[in-house]
């Protein structure tokens, strides 16, 4: 079965600052990827997605991600990190019936 | 449009009562999807529905019985829920079935059983 690890709970970065989200994953085979965000009591927005070609994929609101297959990684990154990024971050994996594997999510805090 | 609509947005419901969830997307998508989320937790695949049928059901309780009427529309029936039920809802839909898609999610129902 497929695994999304994220090592990180929680994240503070101050405002203006750069960001790197940290997602592995299990799968045999190319994997399709995607990362979501979640405000509070809100659901999810898909940011970005990786299925194949270019191994870097920009997404909206300014993120972008990096599929490195050596290391099982699709890592999340903004350049310049605004309050209003402040919520959870989830990664995830599809799989074959097109479900989605989740990784635990990632909260990031930003201050000012 | 990417928009999936989800009502109501807050629901208080006793462990006797019956209600309904409803789901409603017009992006032509033929794949919908019912999550349960818990505080703190990622969402859980509860039930999937594939041009109108039922594909995956993940060993959910009975208390919970979904139904999708059109391609457009998708309902979660509750009934005798309990208060570890207690959760956000969220429903999501993704193009055609075949292959991998994204999955676009609503905002979401706030369940509490009392």
């Amino acid at each position: 079965a497929q695994s999304v690890t994220q090592p990180d709970i929680h994240i503070t970065v101050s405002e203006g600052a750069s960001l790197e989200l940290r997602c592995n994953y299990s799968y045999g085979a190319t994997p399709y990827l995607f990362w979501y965000v979640q405000s509070p009591g809100q659901g999810l927005q898909l940011l970005l997605k990786y299925f194949s070609g270019d191994t870097l994929v920009q997404g909206i609101k300014g993120f972008e991600a990096e599929f490195k297959r050596s290391q099982s990684s699709f890592n999340l990154r903004k350049p310049s990190v605004h309050w209003s990024d402040a919520a959870e971050y989830f990664c995830a994996v599809g799989e074959y019936g097109n479900k989605l594997v989740f990784g635990a999510g990632t909260i990031l805090r930003v201050k000012s | 449009d990417t928009e999936v609509t989800q009502t109501p947005k807050h629901l208080v419901m006793g462990m006797t009562n019956k209600k309904s969830l409803k789901c409603e997307q017009h992006m032509g998508h033929r794949a919908m999807y019912w999550y349960k989320q818990k505080a703190k937790k990622p969402p859980e695949l509860m039930f999937v529905y594939s041009y109108e049928k039922l594909s995956i059901n993940e060993s959910v309780p009975s208390r919970f019985s979904p139904e999708c009427p059109n391609s457009s529309l998708l309902n979660l029936h509750l009934h005798a829920l309990q208060p570890e039920d207690s959760a956000l809802y969220l429903c999501a839909s993704s193009p055609p079935t075949s292959g991998i898609h994204e999955q676009y999610f609503g905002p979401g129902t706030r369940l509490t059983v009392t």
